[in-house]
């Protein structure tokens, strides 16, 4: 089993729509990561979080340290959102990375 | 503005050649990281280094070697390019400290193929 589980793999939804990704793990962690990857390969750093919940615009990530479950909601989705979104997790001096949920956002 | 470069951003190379991937960070990290990213798979630590002259090995070290001898600059060494190698590598860097805990900056990418 993977130390990071991430779901849905794929996700389509029309502009406009909320979105929620989410994140599983099963190892003890210091932070939880989530990445945004947009085509053409850059990768961004959206949000870092041991507890609670943080908002940036209309990204929204939360974390229940408990049931060592994460999510990452968008609000209001649009097409610039369309990009790989990657949860990590830091275990101990390095992290450990989910697959990806690749999101598509129709207008 | 700081940021992290990686040189060059596509190589086309033979099996069993020796290839080196550059990385250059101008944020002064002390912490600098090399991933590797293949369809199907998370990114995937191959070595990492928390400062000078400090390497250490990943998950998926085998094939690959690093050196630091300044604060600036990774490279990467692929000793004899297999095949298998065949990939997106990143670099990427964070400040002191656990990084588990520091947001990692990430440069642009190299596209390698092996034939």
């Amino acid at each position: 089993k993977n130390e990071v589980e991430q779901s849905p793999q794929n996700l389509t939804a029309q502009e406009g729509e909320f979105i929620t990704i989410n994140c599983s793990y099963s190892v003890g962690i210091s932070a939880l990561h989530w990445l945004q990857q947009h085509p053409g390969g850059g990768i961004v750093s959206l949000f870092m979080l041991s507890s609670g919940k943080k908002k940036h615009g209309r990204l929204i990530a939360t974390i229940n340290i408990q049931e060592k479950h994460s999510s990452l909601h968008i609000t209001a989705s649009h097409p610039r959102d369309s990009a790989v979104y990657i949860c990590a997790v830091g275990d101990g001096n390095k992290l450990v990375f989910g697959a990806g949920t690749i999101l598509r956002v129709k207008s | 503005d700081a940021e992290i470069t990686q040189s060059p951003r596509h190589k086309i190379t033979e099996t069993g050649r020796q290839v080196t991937l550059a990385c250059h960070q101008t944020w002064n990290h002390n912490n600098m990281f090399w991933y590797r990213q293949d369809l199907g798979h998370g990114l995937r630590l191959i070595h990492y280094s928390y400062g000078v002259q400090d390497t250490n090995k990943g998950e998926v070290s085998d094939g690959y070697s690093v050196s630091r001898s300044n604060t600036e600059d990774l490279p990467l060494t692929l000793e004899s390019a297999a095949s298998s190698q065949t990939s997106v590598y990143f670099c990427a860097s964070s400040e002191a400290g656990a990084s588990g805990s520091d947001t990692q900056y990430f440069g642009p990418g190299t596209r390698l193929t092996v034939l």
